[in-house]
């Protein structure tokens, strides 16, 4: 049962933005930073967002992250079709002494 | 380009030992300001830290695989490492290494295509 919550799904229509969230405790989000990942099933996960809000090279900048005390967020902007993926956030635990996921959110594509 | 490529035994009995190699190529598993990882995804459900190994050897693990997992790193062949003893039906996952870029937020910037594993009496 992982620690960092995010809904099960989220869904919009071309061009709209989807919003994310990552929410966890003052063991993990609240004191470490955040990663995102999407992740298309059968193949590698590719990394979205470090750092809480950086993006690495490659990354079209239609991702963002942001992170408030014990939540985090990524909106995806101008969503497209290809954004049709699962996501998962990532946080290093105090607590556990080890890393966590999110539970996934499967964005979809109307 | 750094590849990762993971192999090793797809089908497993209960109570066996899992053994998988995860090959790198393209780079040095020796390179400073990374370590190395393994995840994993049991079907249909999500993603699952296993654990994590620096240069230096020292390892953190999940707590709840800590008592059946050892991750290991042979820098001479360029090779990670990943065992899980007395496996069960609910260890069948894919399996996935990484590289965890320590200058990245500890980010897992490259990954491998996942190797599926299943256990089965």
């Amino acid at each position: 049962q992982s620690v960092l919550t995010q809904p099960p799904s989220a869904s919009g229509t071309p061009g709209q933005r989807v919003t994310i969230s990552c929410s966890g405790s003052t063991s993990n989000i609240g004191s470490n930073t955040i990663k995102w990942y999407q992740h298309f099933p059968g193949t590698a996960p590719k990394l979205l967002i470090y750092s809480d809000d950086q993006r690495p090279s490659g990354v079209p900048d239609r991702f963002s992250g942001s992170k408030s005390g014990t939540s985090a967020s990524l909106a995806i902007s101008g969503l497209q079709s290809e954004d049709e993926a699962d996501y998962y956030c990532e946080a290093w635990d105090d607590s556990l002494n080890g890393s966590v996921f999110g539970t996934g959110t499967k964005v979809t594509v109307l | 380009q750094l590849q990762l490529q993971e192999s090793g035994s797809g089908l497993l009995r209960p109570s066996q030992t899992l053994s998988l190699t995860c090959a790198v190529s393209g780079g040095s598993i020796n390179s400073g300001g990374y370590s190395w990882s393994w995840i994993r995804q049991p079907p249909g459900k999500g993603l699952e830290w296993i654990g994590y190994i620096y240069l230096s050897g020292t390892t953190y693990y999940s707590p709840s695989l800590k008592s059946r997992v050892t991750i290991s790193v042979d820098k001479s062949k360029n090779q990670l490492f990943l065992r899980l003893g007395s496996v069960t039906a609910a260890d069948t996952a894919y399996y996935y290494c990484a590289r965890v870029n320590l200058q990245m937020g500890r980010s897992l910037d490259i990954w491998g295509q996942g190797t599926m594993v299943a256990v089965s009496s």
